[in-house]
């Protein structure tokens, strides 16, 4: 069925290094994927999308890459800043399947000063 | 132009009460969701809506009810409290394509005792 899992549950970098969050889907008929940012006691922020038929989006500071061979997304933050530190949510969903979203797990991003 | 609003923010109920969490959006998106997040987890898609008089089932929709006779009103309706209803929902709507980011309201954090 359809699943959005991620490699790891939290990550810890320093101020202004890069970091890159992972995910892994499962269902390969998904074709959009969102990357939301979740800060403490808020709801879901929109960080970037991409559809299937790109294998890279870049926003400020943020870039997505999507490799549809392997299933695999990811989430990378130039110069990480202190107000990065979130928790990070991939989600997918497939046109045609109703637009609903599936969320992944989260990775919590701390930025260490 | 507020977004997505939800309504309460707390809310503590006992075991068997019912009570109906609110959300509302200004922003003329036929598609609206509603998702639970329980403590360290993604988010899962209760119910979901693509427009006015149509709602479809998500994930994980047993004790819960939605109706949608309007485009900016989604309200959730808990009958039967449980415990395993302990968790913080949140509100979501998209644009009318159904594609695009889902933008979220602040939550709602339901305690059951």
């Amino acid at each position: 069925g359809e699943s959005v899992g991620l490699h790891l549950p939290t990550l810890s970098v320093q101020e202004g290094d890069n970091s890159i969050i992972n995910c892994a889907y499962s269902n390969s008929a998904s074709d959009y994927f969102i990357w939301y940012k979740q800060e403490s006691g808020k709801g879901p922020q929109f960080i970037i999308d991409i559809r299937s038929n790109m294998d890279k989006r870049q926003g400020q500071r943020v870039t997505v890459l999507l490799n549809k061979t392997v299933k695999h997304l990811s989430l990378q933050i130039a110069a990480t800043q202190p107000g990065d530190s979130a928790v990070y949510f991939c989600a997918e969903s497939q046109e045609g399947g109703s637009e609903k979203l599936v969320f992944g797990k989260g990775t919590k991003l701390t930025v260490n000063p | 132009n507020a977004g997505v609003t939800q309504t309460p923010k707390f809310r503590i109920l006992k075991i068997g009460q019912s009570m109906t969490l609110q959300c509302t959006q200004d922003m003329n998106h036929n598609y609206m969701y509603w998702y639970r997040q329980d403590p360290g987890m993604g988010l899962k898609l209760i119910y979901y809506s693509v427009g006015a008089g149509i709602t479809d089932k998500g994930e994980v929709p047993n004790g819960y009810n939605v109706s949608r006779s309007t485009t900016e009103d989604f309200p959730l309706r808990l009958e039967l409290a449980a415990p395993s209803q302990t968790s913080v929902y949140f509100c979501a709507s998209s644009y009318s394509t159904g594609r695009g980011a889902a933008f979220f309201g602040q939550g709602t954090r339901l305690t059951v005792v």
